[in-house]
């Protein structure tokens, strides 16, 4: 199985700078056949279910707000948020959809500092 | 748009079966691998398993701790997904998810409630 780990457990940021959260596959979710890291990440709200934010590592999903991005090197992968919102309080999880049994990372809660 | 309506949540006793529905719409059902995902209370999110299209075989693959208890299968005439789950357990409570990939993302629906308590 492939474990993703993610880092840190919890951040706290304050309002308008900069949030990273990473996330690391032990082996590769790249798709040689398209080029595609298999690699998603979402936002959960309480009581919500998980949004879609980014996918194939790097896309935005539509609707989403231009501060979030996703990075790649590698096997490691970043979600940044260029400048905090107070309506980004959540909990974010990467996952990876390459190979079954599809897992995610353990989350990793974002607040205000 | 994509549409992904979970029912057939409810409470269940240790032991017990249940059986989850996916509606689905606005994109080819028949096509699509389909999966189920679930969260237990205040947890990560889990794979339960997928089923392929029948195209590419129906194949269905299942996570360990549901392997024997859960079926996974499918009605392309309804367009609906399932989940029959037998032999439940407490730690099978969980909100259930059905999810499917759409041009490369995935799409998630909004879940349905199973609680397993004596």
């Amino acid at each position: 199985d492939i474990v993703m780990t993610q880092s840190p457990d919890s951040l706290a940021v304050s309002l308008g700078e900069r949030a990273t959260i990473n996330c690391k596959s032990s082996q590769s979710v790249l798709y040689s056949s398209n080029n595609k890291n298999y690699l998603a990440w979402y936002q959960q709200k309480p009581g919500q279910p998980p949004k879609l934010l980014i996918y194939w590592a790097s896309t935005r999903e539509s609707g989403v707000p231009d501060r979030f991005r996703g990075g790649v090197s590698g096997t490691d992968f970043t979600l940044t948020i260029s400048s905090l919102q107070a309506e980004d309080v959540a909990v974010y999880f990467c996952q990876q959809y390459y190979s079954i049994p599809y897992t995610f990372g353990q989350g990793t809660k974002l607040e205000i500092k | 748009e994509v549409q992904l309506v979970e029912s057939g949540g409810d409470l269940v006793k240790p032991g017990g079966s249940l059986r989850l529905s996916c509606a689905a719409s606005g994109f080819t059902f028949s096509n699509a691998w389909m999966s189920w995902v679930r969260q237990a209370p205040g947890k990560g999110l889990e794979w339960v398993g997928r089923i392929k299209s029948k195209t590419e075989g129906g194949t269905i693959d299942y996570a360990a701790p549901v392997k024997g208890r859960f079926t996974i299968s499918r009605d392309d005439s309804k367009n609906t997904l399932y989940l029959q789950m037998n032999s439940l357990k407490t730690e099978d409570t969980a909100v259930y998810y059905c999810t499917v990939p759409i041009m490369g993302a995935p799409c998630w629906g909004q879940g349905t409630l199973v609680t397993v308590s004596s």
